[in-house]
């Protein structure tokens, strides 16, 4: 049973254009959630986080949206940039049990040119 | 300081031999986390360590998994009787509870089973 889910494995988008990521999860007693962002042969580095308390965290071009009655997050990044081309993965966890984190399976995001 | 770093980057073996893995965190850091990252899918919880304490297996780390973080620093992934199964990225992140436990990821050791 996987409790959080990006059910696009991949997007591609042109530079300069909104590029949107989507995220669904199950567990209701998920209340933190995170994006990551992983380039080839690195580590996922931290991008932005919101806990069930907001319905809204902004970083820049960087903006996550959580719907919780829908058990929904997306990521926005606006404007897109070719180096922002990297696999980002959705995470989650309970306040209660901050040390374990589950994730999805990543979407493969392409910003082109 | 220069993040998390874990050796060795690559690791090759043949089934049944038994390898082990470090992950050096942030100095500050007094969580320590194991995942593991197979192709295609993101990374999957196996443990976590509060100091030396380890507060938390999850039921993938089979009895060949065993972790340890003696000093509340360093810690080590032995696998004993490697199965071609184990194949996969072994990632290691820590943080802090300061900063509202956002974790900090190594580069990950990629270990093949043959």
């Amino acid at each position: 049973d996987q409790q959080v889910k990006q059910n696009s494995p991949s997007l591609s988008v042109q530079e300069g254009r909104i590029s949107i990521l989507n995220c669904d999860y199950t567990n209701s007693m998920f209340d933190y959630f995170l994006w990551y962002k992983k380039y080839p042969a690195e580590g996922p580095t931290f991008l932005i986080s919101i806990s069930s308390i907001k319905d809204k965290n902004e970083d820049g071009r960087f903006t996550v949206f959580l719907n919780k009655s829908a058990k929904h997050l997306s990521l926005h990044i606006v404007p897109s940039q070719p180096g922002d081309s990297a696999v980002y993965f959705c995470a989650a966890r309970p306040y209660t049990n901050a040390g374990k984190s589950t994730f999805g399976d990543g979407t493969t995001l392409t910003v082109k040119p | 300081d220069t993040g998390v770093s874990q050796n060795p980057r690559h690791k090759i073996t043949k089934r049944g031999q038994n390898v082990t893995f470090r992950c050096d965190p942030i100095s500050e850091h007094n969580r320590l986390y194991w995942y593991r990252q197979t192709l295609g899918q993101g990374p999957e919880f196996l443990t976590y360590f509060q100091n030396e304490a380890q507060l938390e297996k999850s039921r993938l780390l089979s009895d060949r998994f065993s972790a340890e973080r003696p000093k509340g620093s360093f810690s080590t992934l032995e696998i004993q009787r490697t199965e071609q199964g184990d194949s996969a990225m072994y990632l290691c992140a820590s943080s802090s509870l300061e900063i509202q436990e956002t974790q900090y990821f190594g580069p990950g050791t990629r270990l093949l089973v043959l």
